[in-house]
C-alpha cells in the first residue's frame, strides 16, 4: 500500500457526460500528479500541482481540468468524456514534487465511457 | 513521442533466470528511474540512478546507465514467479520539468 487513496476505483459513464476523480496524497506529500494510462497511448503525465498551484503540464486535454485543494487532495475533472478517454488513471504523490523524487503511485480509477 | 523506449516490449524466462530490460531515451537527462507495474495496478518505485552514476544494486535488481549511448538496462537476478510485471524506466524531459515513462517491457515468469 503506497499511502496514496483513489476514488472511485472504477467509473462507467456515457459519451459527452462529466466525471471528477479524486485523489489523496500520502501523509507530508505536497505535490500530487496525474497521468492517464491507456493500451495505445501508454502512460501519459497528465499535470502536477505543488502545494495547490500547479507545476507541470503535460499532454492534458482542454476537456479536462484538475485542481489540489488546500488540504492537498486532488481532483481530475474530465468533461465531454469520449469513448477515447477510457482508460487507467492514476494519481501520484512526492514530498517536494522534484524529479528526482520518488513517486508513489495510487491504485488508479478505471474510467469506461460507452 | 516517447523520451524513453523500452526493449524488449515482452519477455518470457524460466523461473531463476535472469531477466535483462533496456531502455533508451532521446535526451539528455538528469536521471533515470525503473518502476514496476502488476496488471492493473499502480506503479511501483524499484530504483532511480543519477546522470553522474553507471550502476547501482538493490536486492536481486542491477541497473546501469550509459549516458553517451543513451541507454539503460534493469537486470532482474534469479527471477521469481513474483517478478511477473510491466517494467517501465522514466526519465525527465529537456526542460527538467517532469518525468517521462517509456512504454514498458511486460515480464513474464514461468514457473
Amino acid at each position: 500500500d503506497s499511502g496514496v487513496t483513489q476514488t472511485p476505483k472504477h467509473l462507467i459513464t456515457a459519451t459527452g457526460q462529466r466525471v471528477t476523480l479524486r485523489c489523496s496524497p500520502r501523509s507530508g506529500d505536497l505535490s500530487v500528479y496525474w497521468y492517464q494510462q491507456s493500451l495505445d497511448q501508454g502512460l501519459q503525465f497528465l499535470i502536477q500541482y505543488y502545494n495547490g498551484e500547479e507545476r507541470a503540464k503535460g499532454n492534458i486535454l482542454e476537456r479536462f481540468s484538475a485542481q489540489q485543494f488546500p488540504d492537498l487532495h486532488s481532483e481530475l475533472n474530465l468533461s465531454s468524456l469520449e469513448l477515447g478517454d477510457s482508460a487507467l488513471y492514476f494519481c501520484a504523490s512526492s514530498v517536494a514534487g522534484t524529479i528526482q523524487e520518488t513517486q508513489y503511485f495510487g491504485p488508479g480509477t478505471r474510467l469506461l465511457v460507452l | 513521442s516517447q523520451q524513453g523506449e523500452e526493449d524488449p516490449q515482452a519477455l518470457s524466462i524460466q523461473e531463476g533466470e535472469n531477466a535483462t530490460m533496456n531502455c533508451s531515451y532521446k535526451t539528455s537527462i538528469n536521471n533515470l528511474q525503473w518502476y514496476r507495474q502488476n496488471s492493473g495496478r499502480g506503479l511501483v518505485h524499484l530504483i532511480l540512478i543519477r546522470s553522474n552514476e553507471r550502476e547501482k544494486h538493490s536486492g536481486r535488481l542491477r541497473v546501469t546507465l550509459d549516458t553517451s549511448k543513451k541507454s539503460s538496462s534493469l537486470l532482474i537476478t534469479a527471477s521469481r514467479a513474483a517478478d511477473t510485471a510491466s517494467y517501465f524506466c522514466a526519465t525527465d524531459d529537456s526542460s527538467a520539468s517532469k518525468i517521462i515513462f517509456g512504454s514498458g517491457t511486460r515480464l513474464s515468469i514461468r514457473p
